[in-house]
């Protein structure tokens, strides 16, 4: 498997209150993804980096926001949690090559916000 | 983006071959068709990526005709294990701007 960790696995917090969900890499790829899943939604793309502190929106970006200091590292914050933001959240990393097209997933967050 | 269409659903038996096809009318030249596996409670995983004709893996086969405005995961075989949501996803790779985007998905439920 992949060397992509993420962090926590579980996390309640309430509304309002700043969250931030942590990704961590040791395959050298220069692509990282945090997506959402809700049921009846599939996977959503939130944010993604194509290298160190180059970050781009996907699709349903509002209310989050990434930073990405190292190539290892891709960080997912919810400045203010809101209970539509309960969800389970995966991080992707990827090197997007014709000869490296594969995306690798973590495990998954599952986040309640109360 | 090239969007995709899947069946929401789909069921079979142990022991058949079961073949989910994807269309995908507004595929670019330069696109590929891959796609991705998901148990309940895990990441999606990758299957298989092809961009003419026909690809073999050691998991699943992708047919994907001259027009390539479809294509169609061929499992062979199925096992209850193979119970899953599947993905089919079209883009550039290779290219920055075309982010991974998932669809909904086809939910395969294996009957024993």
């Amino acid at each position: 498997d992949a060397g992509i960790t993420q962090s926590p696995r579980h996390k309640v917090t309430e509304t309002g209150t700043p969250v931030t969900l942590r990704c961590h890499q040791t395959e050298n790829h220069r692509y990282m993804y945090w997506y959402r899943q809700d049921p009846g939604h599939g996977l959503r793309l939130i944010h993604y980096s194509y290298g160190v502190k180059d970050t781009d929106k996907g699709e349903v970006s509002d209310g989050y926001s990434v930073s990405r200091s190292k190539t290892e590292d891709f960080l997912l914050t919810l400045e203010s949690a809101t209970s539509s933001q309960t969800s389970v959240y995966f991080c992707a990393i990827s090197d997007l090559d014709r000869d490296n097209t594969e995306a690798f997933f973590g495990q998954g967050t599952r986040l309640t916000v109360v | 983006l090239a969007k995709t269409t899947q069946p929401i659903s789909m069921d079979s038996y142990e022991g058949q071959e079961v073949n989910i096809t994807c269309s995908h009318n507004n595929i670019a030249t330069n696109d590929y068709i891959t796609w991705y596996q998901q148990f309940p409670s895990q990441g999606p995983r990758f299957i298989i990526q092809g961009y003419k004709t026909k690809v073999t893996n050691e998991v699943a086969s992708l047919f994907i005709p001259a027009d390539r405005k479809s294509s169609t995961l061929s499992l062979p075989r199925v096992s209850l294990s193979d119970t899953a949501v599947y993905y089919c996803l079209v883009g550039d790779i290779g290219n920055r701007d075309d982010k991974i985007i998932f669809g909904k998905g086809t939910r395969l439920h294996i009957l024993p």
